[in-house]
């Protein structure tokens, strides 16, 4: 069983439009990581929290928010997506030996 | 210079062989080292860890680390074509919560 879901799976938005990706996990783990992920590049950290304790990477764009209401769940806001924000966007939490176990992803395409 | 660099491939061996996967990194402080397998259009898989210097082994594959010259490996033994993806290195960056920085992936293709 998948430990880590997110939703949906795609989503298309149109420039402009706000939109919210969700992840949630069963693992109850109190770390969880939103990643960004374009064709061909390396993850790229947006965010992870520790508990509620926020962090937000520095060169994280202002238009991207998160919101954690419980262990379980956690959000990704774009509140106006460009054309430049269409990627993978991965969540994940923490897996054996330090490293992450991610969900499958939500693909996002901006139209 | 990149934090954790990779050669992006793609590397091509044929069924059977050994496939030799390379990074290095920047940071001295880095304690923890992680292999993950990523196919196409799918989310990254976490295979391998590796703290300590010298070797580890995990079935068909070994990760080997060398702190003295920030170079880690993933081996990959009697390679089958569904081994064919995208490896990507990271490394843990320290003070953070677990953070780890990505290498951009080693493109694989193992050939029937």
């Amino acid at each position: 069983d998948a430990m880590v879901i997110q939703n949906p799976r795609y989503q298309v938005t149109q420039f402009g439009k706000p939109v919210t990706l969700s992840c949630s996990q069963t693992l109850n783990h109190n770390v969880m990581y939103w990643y960004q992920q374009k064709s061909s590049q390396a993850p790229k950290l947006l965010f992870h929290y520790y508990d509620k304790d926020f962090n937000n990477e520095a060169d994280t764009p202002d238009n991207f928010q998160s919101r954690r209401p419980n262990t379980s769940f956690c959000f990704l806001d774009i509140r106006s997506p460009g054309l430049g924000d269409a990627a993978m966007y991965l969540c994940a939490t923490i897996s054996e030996g330090g490293g992450q176990y991610f969900g499958a992803g939500t693909r996002l395409s901006v139209l | 210079q990149k934090e954790v660099e990779q050669n992006s491939g793609p590397l091509s061996v044929p069924e059977g062989a050994i496939a030799s996967l390379n990074c290095t990194y920047s940071d001295r402080g880095s304690q923890s080292f992680f292999w993950y397998r990523q196919y196409s259009g799918k989310s990254p898989e976490l295979i391998m860890f590796i703290y300590s210097n010298g070797d580890k082994e995990d079935g068909r594959f070994t990760a080997q680390l060398n702190k003295a010259s920030q170079y880690v490996s993933l081996l990959i033994r009697d390679s089958q074509p569904s081994d064919s993806a995208t490896y990507l290195c990271a490394v843990n960056m320290p003070g953070g919560y677990q953070k780890v920085t990505f290498g951009t992936g080693t493109k694989l293709q193992v050939i029937p």
